[in-house]
């Protein structure tokens, strides 16, 4: 299974940019780059994805290093809503068609008013 | 259903029982996929189905788990011979599948209590 690694822990002020970093040197060519957040009490929410160029939707940026060894989340502004667990996941496949996600133990990430 | 669905939230059991824990995945969704998650914890995979096939069981920890889903909807998660470390919230999750965003919906979660 195709590893990620990510700082246990980060903190952030209101209103400020977040970004959050996700190594991944042992991504294959075909790993998409998946990241879901874990509000407190719920269950993982799907964030964003990438494959190889950057990626913006309304929730975050996604940037994804050239040689794809690495990529960081933007949370262009924070709230305090934002405090979560962000997990970097590589969608393994399996064999074609066929997918698995593995999760890893994320970045809490603590927004401060 | 509008989302993904599990029952029951919440079950209390006593060391030795066999529970089965149930999911609904969200209406024409081919993938669902099961985790298990403890406290502080990410969640860690069990097993996966595309339709009814069993693709991926290689995360079920030992013989006394096993998943079914039988006509590629709901889905079954048994445990028997329940023991206290299988304490744990359930995840269950599905997902389109065989599309590049493969993007997962999970559910609220079973809270399972061994005692």
């Amino acid at each position: 299974d195709a590893k990620t690694t990510q700082p246990n822990s980060m903190e952030s002020n209101e209103e400020e940019p977040v970004h959050l970093p996700c190594n991944h040197s042992t991504i294959s060519g075909t790993d998409y780059i998946h990241w879901y957040r874990q509000l407190p009490s719920q269950g993982p929410e799907y964030v964003i994805h990438g494959l190889t160029s950057n990626v913006n939707n309304r929730m975050a940026s996604l940037a994804i290093a050239e040689d794809r060894k690495s990529s960081t989340l933007i949370l262009h502004r924070a709230t305090l809503r934002d405090a979560a667990v962000y997990y970097c996941i590589l969608r393994d496949v399996i064999v074609s068609g066929t997918y698995k996600y593995i999760f890893g133990t994320g970045t809490r990430l603590k927004v401060l008013a | 259903g509008a989302g993904v669905s599990q029952s029951p939230r919440y079950k209390v059991t006593k060391r030795g029982q066999d529970v089965a824990l149930r999911c609904d995945p969200i209406s024409g969704h081919v993938s669902l996929y099961w985790y298990r998650q403890a406290l502080g914890q990410g969640p860690e995979f069990l097993t996966y189905f595309n339709y009814e096939a069993q693709q991926d069981k290689s995360g079920l920890p030992n013989d006394r788990f096993s998943a079914e889903r039988p006509e590629g909807s709901i889905s079954t998660l048994t445990i028997q011979r329940t023991e206290q470390r299988d304490s744990a919230m359930y995840r269950c999750a599905s997902s389109l599948a065989l599309t590049n965003t493969g993007e997962l919906f999970f559910g609220e979660g079973s809270r399972l209590t061994v005692l």
